[in-house]
């Protein structure tokens, strides 16, 4: 079975600066999907970058980017120039190739900005 | 903009009540979900369903059951609540068999059972 890893609980970045949080996983399938997600307090959550695993290139959307390395199963994400709209739960998720696969979330970590 | 309605934020039931939990999707997307989040424990799949009367269980479906009778509702129901039940409970949506595809998750409800 398929498993994500978040090993950081809590992160904490200054507005306006960088943050990366971290993210394993464990599979033996070779294509497959990966999600970062957000969580703010409201708690509605909302896709924030997704990478395919057959594409080399790191996936981008605006200040978020991923460091998707294939051969040691990670895929960090980055915050650059963070906001205080950034402090959210953030959630890693896996999902394989196959039609009825589920998706498989990571423990979350907690971003805090502070000014 | 896709919208997956939950239909209550907070939710109180004594141990034993039957409980109805609903969601709707406005996006006529095939495949409905329902999650368990706890803390440290991130978001479990209970249920999902990706077509109208079909329903596949997903990593801990014991304690619970879902109906989809209609394409836009997924219902999660508790037969008879007990306390390990009190959780946060997210319903999400997406369009089709692909697997790349967005899921579009709802605010959440945050049950307690007494």
């Amino acid at each position: 079975a398929q498993t994500v890893t978040q090993s950081q609980p809590e992160m904490s970045v200054q507005e306006a600066e960088t943050v990366t949080l971290s993210c394993t996983y464990d599979t033996s399938e070779s294509d497959y999907y990966l999600f970062w997600y957000k969580q703010p307090p409201s708690r509605q959550m909302i896709l924030v970058i997704r990478q395919e695993a057959y594409k080399q290139q790191n996936a981008t959307e605006n200040r978020f980017s991923v460091n998707f390395q294939k051969a040691a199963k990670s895929f960090s994400l980055k915050i650059s120039d963070s906001q205080l709209g950034d402090a959210a739960m953030y959630f890693c998720a896996y999902r394989d190739t196959g039609t009825a696969s589920k998706l498989t979330f990571g423990t979350g970590t907690r971003l805090q900005v502070t000014l | 903009d896709v919208k997956v309605t939950q239909s209550s934020r907070y939710l109180v039931k004594r141990t034993g009540e039957k409980v109805f939990l609903e969601c709707v999707q406005d996006m006529d997307h095939e495949n409905m979900f329902w999650y368990r989040q706890d803390p440290g424990l991130g978001l479990r799949l209970i249920y999902f369903s990706y077509d109208v009367k079909m329903k596949e269980k997903g990593d801990i479906p014991e304690g619970y059951s879902v109906s989809r009778e209609k394409k836009e509702r997924f219902s999660l129901i508790l037969e008879s609540a007990s306390t390990n039940q009190t959780s946060m409970y997210l319903c999400a949506s997406s369009w089709g068999p692909l697997a790349k595809n967005i899921q579009y998750f709802g605010a959440g409800t945050r049950l307690s059972v007494l």
